[in-house]
């Protein structure tokens, strides 16, 4: 059964880089899926961040490709996620997750999260 | 891409059916079949309840279902239960392997 789970400091001063690492068991990342990162601000909606295929091909949200990486560590079975020059508004639980896909037409297509870390908060504050 | 427009809360009777609509535009929900909902409950991570519009993942109850006609999406609980009161989010494929997500809505059996 898959398992992922967030790992990183809670607490980030403003303008630093926040660093997620999200560990996968029970799976390897290089098989198949793409692997993502979605943010949740305290009371608020969910928002897709980025994706990382199994090849390492990168896609991140357009309001935040500025400042998001997301890299693959295939030999501790990880992937990481880091969003630079941060501020008081980037404060939310941060989730990874597996993203399912179709091949077809359009390639291939992510289509649906189908399972999740159980989240970890991250505050910017000095 | 913007976010995809749910109500921000709806409500039932335990028995009763519920519908949370979702509604994008033609560059995403009217666009693609691949749209997905998601349950909330507080303090927990989201559960992918539907996937591909319509099809549930083994383990949701058939309570659940889900539609789409034009830009909008629905997901209907059918048979309500007080179990299902938690928050609702479904999520677009918009192109270019970008996905946006509904601001959700709060489901309150009453």
């Amino acid at each position: 059964q898959v398992q992922l789970q967030e790992s990183g400091p809670g607490l980030v001063k403003p303008s630093e880089t926040l660093s997620l690492t999200c560990t996968v068991s029970g799976y390897s990342i290089t098989s198949a899926y793409y692997w993502a990162w979605i943010r949740q601000p305290p009371g608020k909606g969910l928002e897709w961040i980025g994706s990382i295929y199994r090849s390492g091909d990168t896609y991140y949200s357009p309001s935040l490709k500025s400042r998001v990486t997301i890299s693959l560590d295939t030999s501790n079975n990880q992937f990481s996620l880091w969003l630079s020059s941060v501020a008081a508004a980037d404060t939310a639980v941060y989730y990874c997750a597996r993203l399912d896909f179709l091949s077809g037409y359009y390639g291939a297509v992510p289509t649906s999260f189908d399972c999740w870390g159980q989240g970890t908060l991250v505050t910017v504050s000095s | 891409q913007s976010a995809l427009t749910q109500p921000r809360s709806v409500s039932g009777s335990p028995g009763q059916s519920v519908t949370i609509s979702c509604t994008g535009t033609s560059s995403d929900v009217g666009r693609y079949s691949y749209v997905s909902w998601y349950q909330q409950r507080p303090g927990k991570a989201p559960q992918l309840m539907v996937y591909d519009v319509t099809k549930r993942p083994s383990g949701v109850p058939d309570r659940f279902s889900g539609s789409k006609s034009g830009n909008t999406a629905s997901l209907t609980i059918s048979g309500l239960q007080a179990e299902d009161e938690a928050d609702y989010y479904c999520c677009s494929y918009a192109g270019n392997y970008i996905l946006v997500f509904g601001g959700g809505t709060k489901v309150t059996v009453l």
